[in-house]
């Protein structure tokens, strides 16, 4: 079981508006910001999000992040076959060091 | 070209040992923390280590303390991974990653795989 919560799966028809969700504590998003990554089949994760809402050079504005109390989002609007992916939120908890999500598993229908 | 490579994965029994290699490219190696993290076959993403950019202050996943040390030669830009008592459970893609104290790493290795069995 993952210290930070997330559906295992999302769905999505192309032009979609998709959203995953990341909840956690006090101790880790609540404290601290919050990561997300995509992991395409059989390749390593690419940063997506830092800092709760901020986005690394490359990444379309398609993709955003927020984040509210222990919880976060990610939100990816007018969907496209190339993100279907697996998706993780990241942060820092206090006790524990670095910790992920369990994985969204996107699919585009 | 920012780049991670890493190494020195392979099949090893249990309670042995291994040493992972990353060698870094491309960037100031020594002006980053480092991270290790792997992922199981067929799982998510689990954060194991990381160290500061002088090598000075090191963190680790509580699966791993005492059993894994993560390292650094800055002269040679490279990340280390020491790992001891290996266990079946240890089996996994383990990549190395550029970030900064939190699990903010925007640079990542293809990974190197490790399997734990007799």
């Amino acid at each position: 079981q993952s210290v930070l919560t997330q559906p295992p799966s999302a769905s999505g028809t192309p032009g979609q508006r998709v959203t995953i969700s990341c909840s956690g504590s006090r101790s880790n998003i609540g404290n601290y910001y919050v990561y997300w990554y995509q992991q395409l089949p059989g390749t390593a994760p690419k940063l997506l999000i830092y800092r709760n809402n901020q986005r690394p050079s490359g990444v379309p504005d398609r993709f955003s992040g927020s984040k509210s109390g222990t919880s976060a989002s990610l939100a990816i609007s007018g969907l496209r076959s190339e993100d279907e992916a697996d998706y993780y939120c990241a942060a820092w908890d206090d006790s524990l060091g670095g910790v992920f999500g369990g994985g969204t598993k996107l699919t585009v229908l | 070209e920012v780049q991670l490579v890493e190494s020195g994965g392979g099949l090893v029994q249990p309670g042995g040992s291994l040493r992972l290699s990353c060698a870094a490219s491309g960037f100031t190696f020594s002006s980053y923390w480092m991270h290790w993290v792997r992922q199981a076959p067929g799982k998510g993403l689990v954060w194991v280590s990381r160290i500061n950019s002088d090598g000075s202050r090191t963190t680790y996943a509580d699966s791993v303390k005492g059993r894994f040390t993560i390292s650094r030669d800055n002269a040679k830009n490279t990340l280390y991974l020491q790992m001891n008592s290996l266990r079946a459970e240890d089996t996994a893609v383990y990549y190395c990653a550029r970030g900064e104290g939190q699990p903010d790493m925007d640079v990542w290795g293809k990974g190197t795989t490790v399997t734990v069995s007799s």
